[in-house]
């Protein structure tokens, strides 16, 4: 079965440093893999998604992620944080067989300082 | 405005009493999913539906149920609520022609405490 390991609960950074919040996952087939984040009080959004075409994603705010299959990771970066980067990210996985099942990380919140 | 609502987003209820989380999305989905989202342990799926009639059970099934009587609507129901059910619950949607690899859209999530 397929699962994610978010490295870190909390992530902080000071604003207009990198951000890097580390994915990796275990899938016994190519698996396609997401980023959503969670802002207070909201539900979540899709940040961006890897589904086999290029391995560099670009997604919203800034975001991008790269699929690196010899490390299985899906590390998500950006740049410069900003003040309103601060939320929780989720990492996500689902192997392409069977629509339902899209398996959530437990979570990284990033608190940004200014 | 595309959206999915849940009602109510906050609640405070006693253990036994039951409740139903309801949930409508206006963007004519088929696949529809409840979410327990817990400290610690991120997202668990409870129920989800493909379509109208068709739900099966996630990761969290028990102590919950859901019906699909109509393709927008999808409530979540606590019949015999007990505090282990304290959580955060959101419900998302998509269409299912997007398959795994669509986006889900989710609402902005329901706060149940049970004493």
């Amino acid at each position: 079965a397929q699962s994610v390991t978010q490295l870190g609960s909390h992530v902080s950074v000071s604003e207009g440093a990198l951000v890097l919040l580390r994915c990796n996952y275990s899938s016994s087939v190519p698996p396609y893999l997401f980023w959503y984040v969670q802002y207070p009080n909201q539900g979540l959004q899709l940040l961006l998604k890897y589904t086999s075409a290029a391995t560099l994603v670009k997604g919203i705010n800034g975001f991008e992620a790269e699929f690196k299959k010899s490390e299985t990771s899906f590390h998500l970066t950006k740049p410069s944080a900003h003040m309103s980067d601060a939320a929780e990210y989720f990492c996500a996985v689902s192997e392409g067989t069977g629509f339902q099942k899209l398996v959530f990380g437990t979570g990284t919140r990033l608190l940004v300082s200014p | 405005e595309a959206q999915v609502t849940q009602n109510p987003r906050y609640l405070i209820t006693v253990t036994g009493k039951k409740l139903t989380v309801t949930c409508s999305q206006n963007m004519n989905h088929e696949y529809m999913s409840w979410y327990r989202q817990d400290p610690g342990l991120g997202l668990r799926q409870i129920y989800y539906s493909m379509n109208v009639e068709v739900t099966d059970k996630g990761d969290v099934p028990e102590g919950y149920k859901v019906s699909r009587k109509e393709k927008r609507n999808f409530p979540l129901i606590l019949e015999s609520p007990s505090p282990n059910q304290t959580s955060l619950y959101f419900c998302a949607s998509s269409f299912l022609a997007g398959g795994p690899h669509g986006e889900l859209f989710f609402g902005e999530g329901s706060r149940l405490t049970v004493l």
